[in-house]
């Protein structure tokens, strides 16, 4: 059963702490994608990774670091630096780089209070 | 870089009408043109997607359609469904700067009611 997996689907963290989002591919996809989605706003993206052990910032970085150390994982930590980091984080992946089409994993919703 | 603008941001049809989203991009230099439906909670799913050498696109109960002139797309859905409910994203990529990474737009609402 090949897709992309999200864990946990809600979480909770204080203010102040770091949070890791995992995010898991059984594809075979080289590239994939980390975006953030808030109320009545579409998908911004925070990181991307074309390739194993390298990755690029995307839109709205500042607040979140990611590594991507095995083609099939690509963790998101959101840190204590992010101002407002409560929202939907998605998870995508695609076969490579230069491919258009993107796969979404179901998404993590997390809360900070 | 690419903006894509969606219209509109909510939509409410009765049960067997047509829907219709629209969208308009602004980078000449993208050719792929995905639609994604988002139900609550979930990620979201390719529903259905065109390139800049076709004009229109059917699967179904669905079509899209683009003018490239215009710079615009949209997604018509026809004898709707209440499971049709969900949102819907429009996207807009291409080769710039050697990265395929869509932009998207901020989604439509789409309510059918039985």
């Amino acid at each position: 059963d090949g897709g992309i997996t999200q864990s946990p689907k809600y979480l909770f963290r204080k203010e102040g702490q770091n949070v890791t989002l995992s995010c898991e591919q059984n594809l075979n996809h080289d590239a994939m994608y980390w975006y953030r989605q808030d109320p009545g706003q579409g998908l911004r993206l925070i990181y991307y990774s074309q390739i194993v052990n390298d990755f690029q910032k995307g839109d709205i970085a500042e607040g979140y670091s990611v590594s991507r150390e095995k083609k099939e994982s690509f963790p998101l930590t959101v840190t204590s630096a992010q101002k407002n980091p409560t929202a939907f984080y998605l998870c995508a992946s695609s076969i490579g780089p230069h491919s258009y089409e993107q796969y979404f994993g179901p998404g993590t919703r997390l809360t900070v209070t | 870089g690419e903006n894509v603008e969606q219209h509109p941001s909510t939509l409410s049809v009765q049960e067997g009408d047509s829907a219709v989203i629209k969208c308009t991009y602004s980078d000449s230099a993208s050719n792929y043109f995905p639609w994604y439906k988002q139900e609550l909670g979930k990620g979201p799913q390719l529903i259905i997607d065109i390139r800049s050498n076709v004009g229109e696109k059917k699967d179904q109960r669905i079509a899209v359609t683009l003018n490239k002139t215009a710079k615009h797309f949209s997604l018509h859905i026809t004898e709707t469904q209440p499971e049709d409910s969900a949102v819907y994203f429009c996207a807009a990529s291409g080769p710039s700067g050697g990265s395929y990474i869509p932009t998207f737009g901020r989604g439509t609402s789409l309510i059918v009611h039985p």
